[in-house]
């Protein structure tokens, strides 16, 4: 246990529908990110908070959202779901958020979108 | 801008023997980080090592041992006397203090028969 979670572990869905991925770093870690892993695109990086302000944005989709919450958890919001945002979707957190901090993934989320 | 390239898509050898992964990186910065993150068919991202770019010294963990040449830009990994449990796909991944995201590689697919 890598001591981030995320849930849910497995969503299907419908094009068109609205999910929200959930959040909860590692304790003690200020610092969230969001990564998006699929086989054509591999792992990208979306987003990231640190002690809930935004800090970096990478290619988000603007369908996509994130926040972080004042006790630290953070969601993604994906809407007007489409085939292609199939994925896995993966949560990270770190103490600082700075480039020198080792990221702690949780087991990832995935999306199946029919 | 950050790039990682890992140009070996898949690896397959019979256990036992050692395997090779190469990752070359581009930055511009003079202070960066690079890492390796391990993903097995559990889907789990599991972080091996991380190197500051001022410490050139290759460093050795059990049979893992990582080879960090600036001149090249190079930041490889090797798998002595592989065993089946290594298959996975590994990650190489760089990261700086002005760019707070960690870029990834399109990762190596290590198989290892038995």
């Amino acid at each position: 246990d890598s001591g981030v979670t995320q849930t849910p572990k497995h969503l299907i869905t419908a094009t068109g529908q609205r999910v929200t991925l959930r959040c909860s770093p590692r304790s003690g870690d200020l610092s969230v990110y969001w990564y998006q892993q699929s086989l054509d695109q591999g792992l990208q990086f979306l987003i990231q908070y640190y002690n809930g302000e935004e800090r970096a944005k990478g290619n988000i989709l603007e369908r996509f959202s994130a926040q972080q919450f004042p006790d630290l958890h953070s969601e993604l919001n994906l809407s007007s779901l489409e085939l292609g945002d199939s994925a896995l979707y993966f949560c990270a957190s770190s103490d600082t958020g700075s480039g020198a901090n080792v990221l702690t993934f949780g087991a990832g989320s995935r999306l199946t979108v029919l | 801008a950050q790039k990682v390239t890992q140009a070996q898509t898949e690896i397959s050898v019979v256990e036992k023997e050692d395997v090779t992964l190469d990752c070359v990186y581009e930055t511009r910065d003079t202070t960066y980080y690079l890492f390796w993150y391990k993903q097995p068919p559990s889907g789990e991202l599991v972080f091996l090592i991380r190197r500051n770019s001022f410490d050139e010294q290759n460093e050795i963990s059990g049979r893992y041992s990582w080879n960090f040449q600036k001149s090249t830009s190079s930041f490889n990994f090797t798998i002595t006397a592989s065993q089946v449990v290594d298959s996975a796909v590994y990650f190489c991944a760089l990261s700086d203090d002005n760019d707070y995201k960690l870029s990834f590689g399109a990762g190596t697919t290590v198989t290892v028969r038995a």
